[in-house]
Parts: C-alpha cells; sequence; structure tokens
C-alpha cells in the first residue's frame, strides 16, 4: 500500500479563520513532506520532517505552522491567510529524506482563502 | 546549481501516436531521477525512477525512460498513447545528500487529440 491520506479535499476560509490540513500515510515512512502547488507549476517544498523532527522549513511565512505528532501523522496549521495563499497543499512521505527515495504524494488539499 | 529543465511547455498528440516527453538536469553527481504524473486536480503519481544500472528503466502504465548521461538527458517515451494519459507530466532530481529535497521541472502538459 503505496496510499498517503489527505484532509480535507477542499477548504474554503477567510483571511480571519483558523484551520487545519492533515495527512497520514501507514507505509512505516519516516519522512513527511508539506508542498504548496499554484496551477501549471511544480509544487514547491514547504517543510520536510525526518523522525518527527522539522528538518527544512523554506522560508515559509510563519502564518502557516506545521506539526508531526507522531510518525503517521502531519498537519499544516493556518492562521490568518492571504488570498494569494490560495492553492493546493500536497504532502508526501518517503523511507527517508535520502536522495534516492521515492515521494509518494497525497491527493492534496484545495484550498481558497477568501 | 542543480536544475531540471522540460523543454517543451506543452505537447498535443493524437490518440495512438507515439509520444516523448523530454527532461534535462543539470547536476554534479550521479542523479537520482523521477518522472511523475498528475492528473488535474490530483497528487502526483510517480510512473518511474532511475538511480543505477540499466539506463533504461520501465514504469506504470507502458511509460518508459532512457537515462543518457553524455546529453545530461531523461526523456519519457510512450509507443502507443491513450486518451488517459493527457495530464501534466513532471521531471525530478532527488539530491545525493540527506536533504529529502527534489528539484521539479516546470511540467509538460500532454493533451491527447481523438
Amino acid at each position: 500500500d503505496t496510499e498517503v491520506t489527505q484532509t480535507p479535499k477542499h477548504l474554503v476560509m477567510g483571511m480571519t479563520n483558523k484551520k487545519s490540513l492533515k495527512c497520514e500515510q501507514h507505509m512505516g515512512h519516516r519522512a513527511m513532506y508539506w508542498y504548496k502547488q499554484k496551477a501549471k507549476k511544480p509544487p514547491e517544498l514547504m517543510f520536510v520532517y525526518s523522525y518527527e523532527k522539522l528538518s527544512i522549513n523554506e522560508s515559509v511565512p510563519s502564518r502557516f505552522s506545521p506539526e508531526c505528532p507522531n510518525s503517521s501523522l502531519l498537519n499544516l496549521h493556518l492562521h490568518a491567510l492571504q488570498p494569494e495563499d490560495s492553492a493546493l497543499y500536497l504532502c508526501a512521505s518517503s523511507q527517508d529524506i535520502a536522495g534516492r527515495e521515492t515521494q509518494y504524494f497525497g491527493p492534496g488539499t484545495r484550498l481558497l482563502v477568501l | 546549481a542543480q536544475s531540471v529543465t522540460q523543454p517543451d511547455i506543452h505537447i498535443t498528440v493524437s490518440e495512438g501516436a507515439s509520444l516523448e516527453l523530454r527532461c534535462n538536469y543539470s547536476y554534479g553527481a550521479t542523479p537520482y531521477l523521477f518522472w511523475y504524473v498528475q492528473s488535474p486536480g490530483q497528487g502526483l503519481q510517480l510512473l518511474l525512477k532511475y538511480f543505477s544500472g540499466d539506463t533504461l528503466v520501465q514504469g506504470i502504465k507502458g511509460f518508459e525512460a532512457e537515462f543518457k548521461r553524455s546529453q545530461s538527458s531523461f526523456n519519457l517515451r510512450k509507443p502507443s498513447v491513450h486518451w488517459s494519459d493527457a495530464a501534466e507530466y513532471f521531471c525530478a532530481v532527488g539530491y545525493s545528500g540527506n536533504t529529502g529535497k527534489l528539484i521539479f521541472g516546470q511540467g509538460t502538459t500532454l493533451q491527447v487529440k481523438p
């Protein structure tokens, strides 16, 4: 099973709201990722967790706050977002963070900020 | 700096025709190379990958790719395209270090004519 699940599929929020995106994998992977993807563009890496510790933060604004409660779960907490943050948010996981490891992607959460 | 180039932004082929999507990379060491496909509104699905060994790799859905070190290329091919192959295709390179970072090309949109 190479499935990464994400909830919700769609999310509409106002600029003053607080919401969370959730990601789950049961492949025993120890690396998990958040990406942001705009239409017709490649995914942009936001955060990398390795063994439940934040490994990379690609200078993401503090209104995005990641959390890795355990090795299977990854959350992205959203607060005071801007309309330009509207995008498809993808979660991925891999065995570890070695470059040879395949990243398996979830279906994404389509976020619209009004 | 490492980079991935997909020269063709948009390609249209007739159903049943052959397909080749180009990918060139710039990387000092032996790269870890991936091709992903993304249907509209979906996550990325791995088609195939190359790390070492046989330079012609087979993937899912009848796709194959050939690694050519002398040309720094990893082109994706399919002998006969089906209408369901219409999607966005991304070539990506993994770093040899333990960062988890993937460098994506800008993507190629494939349109299939009936």
